[in-house]
């Protein structure tokens, strides 16, 4: 079975500031990782996605996680945040092979303060 | 555009009764997932259907059932509400999963 932890349930910072939103996980078989972003009463959107190969992966937003095996850890990260990037941010795993379902942490409020 | 579309958007049920939430997934998209998100939490996997075959279940009771159909839509049918199924209902389709999965915005289902 899959687990994943979101060590931050809130992180408040300041505008154009950067940001790292940590995600741990646990697993015994190897795994496909993903971060979603969900706006107040909307769904889940998807901001990147590793599967294989490297391991710094970018995504929309200018959002990009590294996935650290030996860690187990799959932090997301931006430079510089705006005030539209206030949110809640999912990590989520799922076993490889096929379409599995989605394991998803607790998930981070990110909050942006002006 | 997300293409998937969850109908309704909001729903209020009494405890006891029956609910059916509907999904439309986009075309192609022969795997078809709902996931339950309580206030203040991550989503939770009920179950997947793979072209109209159940093929994976999360822990919740029988009364948490669901059907696909073969125009890429589902439904999620709750019967015997009970107070603490009030959550947000998320459908989530794929055509493999290096493409990960499409969302929907969701029905948030009220029970009282």
């Amino acid at each position: 079975a899959q687990s994943v932890t979101q060590l931050d349930s809130q992180v408040p910072v300041f505008e154009e500031a950067p940001v790292e939103l940590r995600c741990n996980y646990s697993s015994s078989v190897s795994v496909y990782l993903f971060w979603y972003v969900q706006y107040p009463n909307q769904g889940l959107q998807l901001l990147l996605k590793y599967l294989s190969g490297s391991t710094l992966v970018k995504g929309i937003n200018g959002f990009e996680a590294e996935f650290n095996k030996s860690q187990t850890s799959f932090h997301l990260r931006k430079p510089s945040v705006h005030i539209s990037d206030t949110a809640e941010y999912f990590c989520a795993v799922t076993r490889r092979g096929g379409a599995q379902k989605l394991v998803f942490g607790q998930g981070t409020r990110l909050t942006i303060n002006p | 555009e997300t293409g998937v579309t969850q109908s309704p958007t909001h729903l209020i049920k009494t405890r006891g009764q029956q609910v059916t939430l509907r999904c439309s997934s986009q075309s192609g998209h022969n795997t078809v997932s709902w996931y339950q998100q309580a206030l203040g939490q991550g989503p939770q996997f009920i179950f997947q259907y793979y072209r109209e075959e159940e093929n994976g279940r999360g822990n919740f009771p029988p009364r948490f059932s669901g059907l696909q159909f073969p125009n890429y839509s589902s439904e999620l049918n709750v019967n015997a509400l009970e107070l603490d199924d009030s959550a947000l209902y998320l459908c989530a389709s794929t055509i493999g999963l290096g493409d990960g999965y499409t969302f929907g915005s969701g029905t948030r289902l009220t029970v009282v």
